[in-house]
């Protein structure tokens, strides 16, 4: 299994542009999460799915929109790119969660993507 | 809403010696409690986790504690080895009765083990 892949991963973008930043995953898992990494703030969530066709916003959304149409694909829309969206990317995937309180299970991260906006 | 608070942010130790990184969170439902360990240029890894209704657990060099009363836990690494080196994160559930994983992360703890 490859696991979780992104692309790409760098990526330098002029303020205004935009572009999808490409999540993959072969486990079969149906929750899948974005987070950025800034210094010193440790990881934002920004969108989640509990499966194809499910998304919902996390912590950080504003600036950011995200489909689901398969299990397997979950990418990140960028609009109108701001310096303030300057950041390491991270997609992660997870197993179902169990039913009733307290079920969580492990997140497996991709590599990430750097992205500076100028 | 949750918050998680993260200490120290950089902690440097000699190789040998035992490291600890502690958290605080803010709400007394949070039931999940994992620790990732990201190296330079990765993504985070589990490394090891806690649920609320368990005090400690280790695994080899590794150990994590809960307190919840006083609603911090924290992460024990003994005999440090260089490829302990890396930023560590401390994470809570985040809505723990909405079964949608979400977490929330402390700020990260750069761990530097000199040889």
């Amino acid at each position: 299994n490859a696991g979780v892949t992104q692309t790409p991963k760098f990526r330098i973008l002029k303020i205004g542009q935009s572009m999808t930043l490409q999540c993959t995953q072969d486990m079969n898992h149906n929750y899948m999460y974005w987070y950025r990494q800034d210094p010193g703030m440790g990881l934002k969530l920004i969108y989640y799915s509990v499966g194809a066709g499910i998304t919902d916003k996390g912590e950080v959304p504003n600036g950011y929109n995200v489909s689901r149409s398969t299990t397997e694909d979950f990418p990140l829309r960028l609009e109108l790119a701001a310096p303030s969206q300057t950041s390491v990317y991270f997609c992660a995937s997870s197993p179902t969660i169990g039913p009733g309180q307290g079920s969580y299970n492990e997140q497996f991260f991709g590599p990430g993507t750097r992205l500076t906006v100028l | 809403g949750e918050n998680v608070e993260q200490h120290p942010s950089t902690l440097s130790v000699q190789e040998g010696d035992s490291a600890v990184i502690k958290c605080t969170y803010s709400d007394s439902a949070s039931n999940y409690f994992p620790w990732y360990k990201q190296e330079l240029g990765k993504g985070p890894q589990l490394i090891i986790d806690i649920r609320s209704n368990v005090g400690e657990k280790k695994d080899q060099r590794i150990a994590v504690t809960l307190n919840k009363t006083a609603k911090h836990f924290s992460l024990h690494i003994t005999e440090t080895q260089p490829e302990d080196s890396a930023v560590y994160f401390c994470a809570a559930s985040l809505e723990p009765h909405s079964n949608t994983g979400k977490l929330i992360f402390g700020q990260g703890t750069t761990l530097q083990v000199k040889p």
